[in-house]
């Protein structure tokens, strides 16, 4: 099983902050990355695909980059709607499809 | 709209069993390749178990592997996942989801429905 470590696990940033999360999946998964958004009592959201193609409707501060095991999520300027926990999700080797363990991210 | 919605939650003592479902609205379902995902209270989200348009093709996590079995009714509009020989560690919200057409992400998710498995 492939096996997917975010990090941080958590950070503090201010509303128009640029704020970075980085996924690493054990083994390469070829840009095969899912990003998604989860705020308290609600469903995750998918924000991103492919590693970098913005899923209809979600805003394009949002972006992805990353190759090979590497990826990253960076929000360019934090909006307050934007606190919540973040989820990579890798769908290149399944079964099983895998998480990251998620970032919570929270307002300074 | 398109629209997720599940049923069948509830509490159950260890080694019981309980039937989910998940109805779809708003979209063609057979088309689509369906997942359970799970997430225990303060933790991350967990896969569960996944089955292809047709229902030819499921697969399953480990931590669940002969103890659930995922199906889907293309007729109702429907994924179910019976679950037999529950234990503590799968008390659980249970989110059903929808693969999405141009990936294997998910783009559909639906509210849950919560599993508790307690004495």
């Amino acid at each position: 099983d492939i096996q997917m470590t975010q990090s941080p696990s958590s950070l503090s940033a201010s509303v128009g902050d640029r704020v970075t999360i980085t996924c690493r999946a054990s083994q390469g998964i070829s840009n095969s990355l899912a990003w998604y958004q989860q705020k308290p009592g609600k469903a995750p959201k998918l924000l991103l695909y492919a590693a970098s193609r913005l899923e209809s409707g979600v805003p394009s501060r949002f972006s992805g980059s990353g190759s090979g095991t590497d990826y990253t999520l960076t929000i360019s300027s934090l909006q307050p709607e934007d606190f919540a926990t973040y989820y990579c999700q890798q769908y290149y080797s399944t079964p099983p499809v895998t998480f990251g363990q998620g970032t919570k991210v929270e307002i300074k | 709209e398109v629209q997720l919605v599940e049923s069948g939650g509830g509490v159950v003592r260890p080694g019981g069993s309980l039937r989910l479902s998940c109805a779809a609205s708003g979209f063609t379902f057979d088309d689509y390749g369906m997942s359970w995902v799970r997430q225990a209270p303060g933790k991350g989200l967990e896969w569960v178990s996944g089955i292809n348009w047709n229902g030819g093709s499921t697969g399953y996590a480990d931590s669940v592997k002969g103890r659930f079995t995922i199906s889907r009714d293309n007729a109702k509009n429907s994924l179910y996942l019976q679950m037999n020989s529950l234990r503590a560690e799968d008390t659980a919200l249970y989110h059903c989801a929808r693969e999405a057409s141009n990936s294997e992400a998910f783009d559909i998710w639906g509210q849950g429905t919560m599993v508790t498995v307690s004495s």
